[in-house]
């Protein structure tokens, strides 16, 4: 079956950095724009990133610019978060996010079960 | 503060229509498909509607979407105690290059 999941989250100190991999299965990794989404404690969804199937078009949220970085590695079906210079406000749940199409500027029609990661001195 | 404007909370009981409402601008929901998804507490969030209006298969045809200029609505007709959750909406925003979600709602059945 169709499914996405999300490893690498953990408990880091401000100023650290993580890598999360989300690992895919049951589709044609290869076909799909994939996202990274992440919901703080008690808040609401923000989305983080984008990479289009090819790796072609990558687009971030303002709030994580110039720190991470999203990448894929289409022959492992792995979809890949890079977090730098992470701050409190960074603490949430990052789920990945497969996209409709080709693309990724549709709708998030798969989404994996999330990984906490949890910035603090 | 989210780009797109859905209301706090939302509520109906059993039997019941209720409507959400999502409010955006020219830069997405004038110009992009909205999408809506559910959450339930301590779970990931599901696709009820993509492309405006349609649904994925297995998504009951007691929600149903639409779109108007720059507002979205998401309707669950026939409510039912498992529809308690939050709802969220999104759509691409050509200005910003992302995707942006709403605020969310959270729907209590009473």
């Amino acid at each position: 079956q169709v499914q996405l999941v999300e490893s690498g989250g953990g408990v880091v100190q401000p100023g650290w950095s993580l890598r999360l991999s989300c690992a895919a299965s049951g589709f044609t990794f290869s076909s799909f724009g994939m996202h990274w989404v992440r919901q703080a404690p008690g808040k609401g969804l923000e989305w983080v990133a984008v990479i289009w199937h090819d790796g072609n078009k990558i687009y971030y949220g303002d709030p994580v610019k110039g720190r991470f970085t999203i990448s894929r590695d289409n022959s492992k079906n792995t979809l890949y978060l890079e977090m730098n210079s992470l701050r409190v406000e960074d603490t949430a749940v990052y789920y990945c996010a497969r996209d409709r199409y080709s693309s990724g500027n549709d709708a998030f029609s798969v989404w994996g079960q999330g990984t906490l990661v949890t910035v603090s001195s | 503060q989210s780009v797109l404007t859905q209301p706090r909370s939302a509520s109906g009981t059993p039997g019941q229509r209720v409507t959400i409402s999502c409010s955006g601008s020219s830069s997405n929901i004038g110009i992009n498909t909205v999408s809506w998804y559910h959450q339930l507490p301590g779970t990931a969030p599901k696709l009820l509607i993509h492309s405006n209006n349609q649904r994925p298969s297995g998504v009951p045809d007691r929600f149903s979407g639409s779109k108007s200029g720059t507002s979205a609505s998401l309707a669950i007709s026939g409510l039912q105690s498992e529809d308690e959750a939050d709802y969220y909406c999104a759509t691409w925003d050509d200005s910003l290059n992302g995707m942006v979600f709403g605020g969310g709602t959270k729907l209590t059945v009473l």
